[in-house]
């Protein structure tokens, strides 16, 4: 069965600083892979997927994330953090050859923008 | 594009009251699904129809919960005599067909239990 880990329950970033929040995964085939955020009382958004092609897929707000399959993760990315970007992080996965429609959400990092 | 709307935004209920949520997807959408979250925890799948089917459901969800899509459009999740550990966020999203498609959520129904 496909599994998401997001190993830092919590990361904190300097306000201008670049960010990084780890995802990895595990299924049986190939993956599409998502990252969702959470407002306080809201529902999650979409910030991107990775389906196929290029390892390096551009988002919402400046987000970014690099496929690597060889190390199975999908590490969230942005150059320079806001305030603004404080919230809660998701990753998911969905796994394609077991023509499963579920997605599956990891744990969820929650990210602090220290001004 | 409306987005996903859930009501109520917050229920409060009695323990071994029943209880009625309502989701109206994108209306575009065909796939809708209901997932339930607990603090500290992402998203647990639930159940998920593809127009009015109901084509599964988690081993998570017990008799006492049931989901109704009657014309594939919006849809009602019901929990029968709630019990404490029923507290959780319920959220809704709905998708276009297709592996591919993301999911957009609603923003949620908290649902305490007393």
């Amino acid at each position: 069965a496909q599994s998401v880990a997001q190993p830092e329950d919590q990361v904190n970033v300097a306000e201008g600083n670049p960010l990084t929040v780890k995802c990895t995964y595990s299924v049986s085939g190939n993956p599409y892979l998502f990252w969702y955020v959470q407002y306080p009382n809201r529902g999650l958004q979409f910030l991107l997927k990775y389906i196929t092609g290029d390892n390096l897929v551009k988002g919402s707000y400046g987000f970014e994330a690099e496929f690597n399959k060889s190390q199975t993760s999908f590490h969230l990315k942005k150059p320079s953090a806001l305030v603004s970007d404080s919230a809660l992080y998701f990753c998911a996965v969905r796994d394609i050859p077991n023509r499963d429609d579920k997605i599956i959400f990891g744990k969820g990092t929650r990210l602090h923008i220290l001004p | 594009d409306t987005g996903v709307s859930q009501n109520p935004r917050h229920k409060i209920t009695k323990r071994g009251q029943n209880v009625t949520f309502r989701c109206d997807p994108i209306s575009e959408h065909n796939r809708l699904y209901w997932y339930r979250q607990t603090l500290g925890q992402g998203p647990e799948f639930l159940t998920y129809f593809q127009n009015e089917a109901q084509l599964e459901k988690s081993r998570l969800l017990s008799d006492r919960f049931s989901a109704e899509r009657p014309k594939g459009s919006f849809s009602t999740l019901e929990i029968q005599r709630t019990e404490q550990g029923d507290s959780a966020m319920y959220l809704c999203a709905s998708s276009d067909q297709g592996a591919r498609q993301p999911q957009h959520f609603g923003d949620g129904t908290r649902l305490s239990i007393l």
